[in-house]
């Protein structure tokens, strides 16, 4: 089985422009949540989107976004980037709400902004 | 709220010894699930083990075993006979059972470094 793919591996932006992130989950995960790692502040949890509605959010500004299409593929999008947005993006994928809810992770997007 | 705690930042031994890292959580919820991940050098979080706040029963996977005592709020994890691949970082994490379990609430970490 296929795990969990994330594009582009690595991406530089420049401060202010916009970036997408796509993540694919494991086939038959229907729930896909994604978290920030980076040196100062660690793995924080960005949101969760499940049957295409974002289930849970963490704490970070509305410059954060996300979807999920309806084949469970998900995309992050961050607006207006800052130097503080460096970071090593994760995505998860998980079935939501069985006993076997762990999250599998992708290898991550590593997002530099100069 | 809830708060993990890995305080230990890094360790380092020698290869064959036994190491074990110490995790501790805080949080209001009476249903939880605790997770331990593996982060080595390519950066993936790899998942070794779940455990729910029902289920005090300790666990022992080969050279690693888990330790979970509610009553202290801690689920350390204790390596064997450690093996130069067993060199990462390694993450504690937790999450409520409500809203779906989807949450996770990680530690700071622990960097482990096996020395051959």
């Amino acid at each position: 089985k296929a795990g969990v793919t994330q594009t582009p591996r690595y991406l530089i932006k420049t401060r202010g422009q916009q970036v997408t992130l796509s993540c694919s989950p494991i086939s038959g995960h229907r729930s896909v949540s994604w978290y920030q790692q980076t040196p100062g502040q660690g793995l924080q949890f960005l949101f969760e989107y499940f049957s295409e509605t974002q289930r849970n959010k963490g704490n970070f500004p509305g410059r954060f976004s996300g979807r999920q299409f309806s084949n469970s593929r998900s995309e992050m999008n961050v607006s207006t980037l800052e130097l503080g947005d460096s970071a090593l993006y994760l995505c998860a994928s998980s079935f939501r709400g069985s006993k076997v809810p762990e999250q599998y992770f992708g290898p991550g997007t590593r997002l530099t902004v100069t | 709220a809830q708060k993990v705690t890995q305080a230990q930042t890094e360790i380092s031994v020698v290869e064959k010894e036994d190491v074990t890292l110490d995790c501790v959580y805080e949080t209001r919820d009476t249903t939880y699930y605790l997770f331990w991940y593996k982060q080595p050098p390519s950066g993936e979080l790899v998942f070794l083990i779940r455990r729910n706040s029902f289920d005090e029963q300790n666990e022992i996977s080969g050279r690693y075993s888990w330790n979970f005592q509610k009553s202290t709020s801690s689920f350390n994890f204790t390596i064997t006979a450690s093996q130069v691949v067993d060199s990462a970082v390694y993450f504690c994490a937790l999450t409520p059972i409500i809203q779906g379990a989807q949450k996770l609430v990680f530690g700071q970490g622990t960097r482990l470094t096996i020395n051959p």
